[in-house]
């Protein structure tokens, strides 16, 4: 079965450079969300889109932006890294009308040095 | 607002007995569902089991049962002849008002070692 597609899955930044993270979802999923895992703690809400409109935000800092396109995929605007933004970013997906279960993708793991 | 609380940081079991990992929540909403995810090392995130808060019994899928205690408030997972590929980490996480597209909040996790 088809899963949900990150990339890149590893990127390595400097401080105060931008990073964009891409995710796919599984076919036919029209809700995606972002969540950052920092080193040894658990996955932390950021941002979601159902229907390529923002549905639910949460942690999210000012200096990312993210955006759900027509195909429903999703990405994730990060600028002016900082140190503390090296971590796992996983992109998840659900279908609205089937179901609410997530299925995370393999994640996109950011150092920014 | 919501809470997940799992209690063991690390957990072991020897291979072919049966684990059980806790986890309780806090949430005043009616409606919920609580999930369990497995982490292995190589970071990816593995959805295990689902309840929701109006279901009946108990959810099962394959060696996962879900011990679902809805007044005390429990979500705890139940792993069954233990194998040494179970050795990760595992989360629990709940999600108010299913429909929407609505987060998911995680406990802190169970790291569970699998011996011989």
């Amino acid at each position: 079965a088809a899963g949900v597609i990150q990339s890149p899955r590893h990127l390595i930044k400097e401080k105060r450079e931008t990073a964009t993270l891409k995710c796919y979802p599984i076919p036919r999923h029209d809700t995606v969300y972002w969540y950052q895992q920092g080193p040894g703690q658990d996955p932390q809400f950021l941002i979601s889109f159902y229907e390529k409109m923002q549905s639910d935000k949460g942690s999210i800092p000012d200096r990312f932006s993210a955006q759900q396109f027509s195909d429903y995929h999703s990405e994730l605007n990060m600028s002016s890294l900082e140190l503390g933004d090296s971590a796992l970013y996983f992109c998840a997906s659900s279908s609205g009308t089937t179901g609410e279960t997530q299925y995370f993708g393999p994640g996109t793991r950011l150092l920014v040095l | 607002a919501q809470k997940i609380t799992q209690t063991q940081p690390g957990m072991f079991v020897q291979e072919k007995e049966a684990v059980t990992l806790d986890c309780t929540y806090d949430t005043s909403d009616p409606s919920y569902g609580l999930f369990w995810y497995k982490q292995p090392s190589s970071g990816e995130m593995i959805f295990l089991i689902y309840q929701g808060s109006y279901d009946q019994q108990n959810a099962t899928e394959g060696r996962y049962s879900l011990n679902f205690q809805k007044a005390r408030k429990s979500a705890n997972l139940v792993i069954s002849a233990s194998q040494l590929g179970d050795s990760a980490m595992y989360f629990c996480a709940m999600r108010v008002s299913p429909g929407t597209a609505s987060k998911l909040t995680f406990g802190t996790g169970t790291r569970l070692q699998v011996t011989l």
